[in-house]
């Protein structure tokens, strides 16, 4: 069955510390990967995307994620950050079956210390 | 590129009254337009996709008469709650894709108030 799990539902950090939000999936083709981030009562806005290819992503606001076909894993990561990073973030994951159809994680909040 | 917009941002109406929500791709053609919804604190739960000029695939335990789902054209897709009740209320959010990408396209979403 396809899923999404991030086993942190909440995660403080103080600002200017490192990041890692856990994602791991299961997926039985081959899996197209994205990470967004949601202010509260906004929409979803896309910070990177895993396809192919190179398997560290680079995305915006300095995150970047790791695909891990051996662990079906796909953190993100973000080496120091910033009060405005708090927020709820969701990992996804999708294929070319289902007309792409995503599958989404049930979200993590951050929240970061001043 | 790749724009979704979706109208009304936000919605207060009745108990019983129908809510229509629109969803329009800007600058490309959605072939396929999905409907999520999401309670506050949760996660997207997918409700339903939808083909142009095909009907709609519901999710399991979703109503198909109380979510009537509209793919006109390639760039339009409605969502209508029909007979809205208070434990409608939530946020929809649509989302869009076109065979070029491999992606979906989100709108900025829609909160619905059944009073």
């Amino acid at each position: 069955a396809q899923s999404v799990t991030q086993p942190d539902i909440h995660i403080t950090v103080s600002e200017g510390a490192s990041l890692e939000l856990r994602c791991n999936y299961s997926y039985g083709a081959t899996p197209y990967l994205f990470w967004y981030v949601q202010s509260p009562g906004q929409g979803l806005q896309l910070l990177l995307k895993y396809f192919s290819g190179d398997t560290l992503v680079q995305g915006i606001k300095g995150f970047e994620a790791e695909f891990k076909r051996s662990q079906s894993s796909f953190n993100l990561r973000k080496p120091s950050v910033h009060w405005s990073d708090a927020a709820e973030y969701f990992c996804a994951v999708g294929g070319k079956d289902n007309f792409n159809k995503f599958y989404f994680g049930s979200g993590t909040k951050l929240n970061v210390k001043p | 590129g790749a724009v979704v917009s979706q109208h009304p941002s936000r919605v207060i109406c009745k108990s019983g009254t129908s809510v229509k929500i629109e969803c329009r791709s800007l600058d490309f053609q959605a072939t396929t337009m999905f409907w999520y919804r999401q309670f506050p604190k949760q996660s997207l739960m997918l409700m339903a996709t939808s083909n142009e000029g095909s009907k709609a695939t519901y999710e399991q335990g979703v109503e198909k008469d109380k979510f009537l789902i509209n793919h006109a054209s390639l760039t339009l897709s409605t969502l209508t709650v029909t007979s809205a009740h208070p434990e409608d209320s939530s946020f929809y959010i649509c989302s869009a894709r076109t065979n070029i990408y491999n992606e979906q396209f989100f709108g900025p979403g829609t909160r619905l108030t059944v009073l």
